[in-house]
């Protein structure tokens, strides 16, 4: 079963307008920490953001935001007034604090269309 | 301050050939992760270390593939022979903590490989 699970495989959206990417993740621990990295069509992988489990506030970084909900195991990420610079393939990821894992979504590739 | 550096960043060889990887993790880091990224696959670990000690090999894909860690600041990984169905995106990554406290793995520009 996966343990992340990114249901859009891609997305396309015109410039200015709002998206959400989803994301969905399991686990049975009880301390975890999850992640969204950016990777641009020039192939490195970027940090975006780390939340553990235990802080469910939501956060705002520009335009950037991330909602964590534990009832539903989901932490979607939503860019604002999206750019064609945000076109790129983000993930989601998890890793639990018992484990030796780094658990890496599918992968949702955005694309901003100017 | 530097990143994780890679090298080399693009690598062709002729399946059968030994294939070197290297990786620098960012100074002061404790872990040391590599990724091969594939479109069938996705990003897959393929082995971590902790201080320098390979803590787990289970994603490594065959008795083909090995990594080192001789010290804190270079890591390789090494793919001898090489087949056609090697070819891949290799990443290394490097972070402050892993498990407990866990902390963000940074990662390199990667090293695009193709097995001919």
């Amino acid at each position: 079963a996966q343990k992340v699970t990114q249901a859009q495989t891609e997305i396309s959206v015109v410039e200015k307008e709002d998206v959400t990417l989803d994301c969905v993740y399991e686990t049975r621990d009880t301390t975890y920490y999850l992640f969204w990295y950016k990777q641009p069509p020039s192939g490195e992988l970027v940090f975006l953001i780390r939340r553990n489990s235990f802080d469910e506030q939501n956060e705002i970084s520009g335009r950037y935001s991330w909602n964590f909900q534990k009832s539903t195991s989901s932490f979607n990420f939503t860019i604002t007034a999206s750019q064609v610079v945000d076109s790129a393939v983000y993930f989601c990821a998890l890793s639990e604090a018992a484990g030796n894992q780094f658990y890496f979504g599918t992968g949702t590739s955005l694309t901003v269309i100017p | 301050d530097a990143g994780v550096i890679q090298s080399p960043r693009h690598e062709v060889t002729e399946m059968g050939q030994e294939v070197t990887l290297r990786c620098k993790p960012i100074s002061g880091h404790d872990y040391l992760f590599w990724y091969r990224q594939t479109m069938m696959r996705g990003l897959e670990l393929l082995i971590y270390f902790n201080n320098n000690v390979p803590i787990d090999d289970s994603g490594m894909p065959e008795d083909r593939f090995s990594a080192k860690m001789p010290n804190a600041s270079f890591s390789t990984l090494k793919i001898q022979p090489s087949e056609p169905r090697d070819s891949a995106v290799y990443f290394c990554a490097s972070s402050l903590a892993f498990g407990t406290n866990n902390q963000p793995q940074h990662f390199g520009d990667g090293t695009r490989l193709s097995i001919l």
